[in-house]
């Protein structure tokens, strides 16, 4: 499975923006790009998911780089709630159920 | 509400004690994982289960055993725990495709003394 790289921390203040990038150079064409983030003590949650196209939901943005090396999480106002660990995870279409999970980036939200 | 439950979700115990952690899912799906997190090496995962009856090793499997007798629960055991199987646990379910969402539940933290 290929390897997904991320910042151990980032810091933002609430309701300003957080950009937290993930690098995946060794992506095949056939992965998708998933983001799931795990709040305190609770089991990991979905964020969203793309593959080569921007994608948009109510929770986040995902911005994919043209040569998909490289993705980028968007939330547009960060809130306490965020605080979380985000994981970026790549997983192909056709296969692979299990989700490997690296060690994902921990957010922290200042008041 | 699409859920997935664990019970139960905290649980004490001592060496040998043969225990059972229930998983089950509202959602239909074919697809149960169990998954441990430490700290320091994450989640990591133990079982798999395509569907009923169908089950398989996931990393870190050994001490550790599964079912599917149903298509909504997937129970974790544990026939003799040990201190090392101290963790927190997570049930997790998906349909078939890769691109779908997995759904995991609340988390169980065992201790086992």
């Amino acid at each position: 499975d290929a390897k997904t790289t991320q910042p151990n921390s980032m810091e933002s203040n609430e309701e300003e923006p957080v950009h937290l990038p993930c690098n995946h150079s060794t992506i095949s064409g056939t992965d998708y790009i998933h983001w799931y983030r795990q709040l305190p003590s609770q089991g990991p949650e979905y964020v969203i998911h793309g593959l080569t196209s921007n994608v948009n939901n109510r929770m986040a943005s995902l911005a994919i780089a043209e040569d998909r090396k490289s993705s980028t999480l968007i939330l547009h106002r960060a809130t306490l709630r965020d605080a979380a660990v985000y994981y970026c995870i790549l997983r192909a279409a056709d296969s692979s159920y299990k989700l490997i999970f690296g060690s994902g980036t921990r957010l922290l939200v200042r008041p | 509400e699409a859920q997935v439950t664990q019970n139960p979700r905290y649980l004490i115990t001592v060496t040998g004690k043969k225990l059972t952690v229930t998983c089950s899912q509202n959602m239909n799906h074919e697809y149960m994982s169990w998954y441990r997190q430490d700290p320091g090496l994450g989640l990591r995962q133990i079982y798999y289960s395509m569907n009923v009856e169908v089950t398989d090793k996931g990393d870190v499997p050994e001490g550790y055993k599964v079912s599917r007798k149903e298509k909504r629960n997937f129970p974790l055991i544990l026939e003799s725990p040990s201190p090392n199987q101290t963790s927190l646990y997570f049930c997790a379910s998906s349909s078939p495709r890769g691109t779908d969402t997995q759904y995991f539940g609340p988390g169980t933290r065992l201790t086992v003394l």
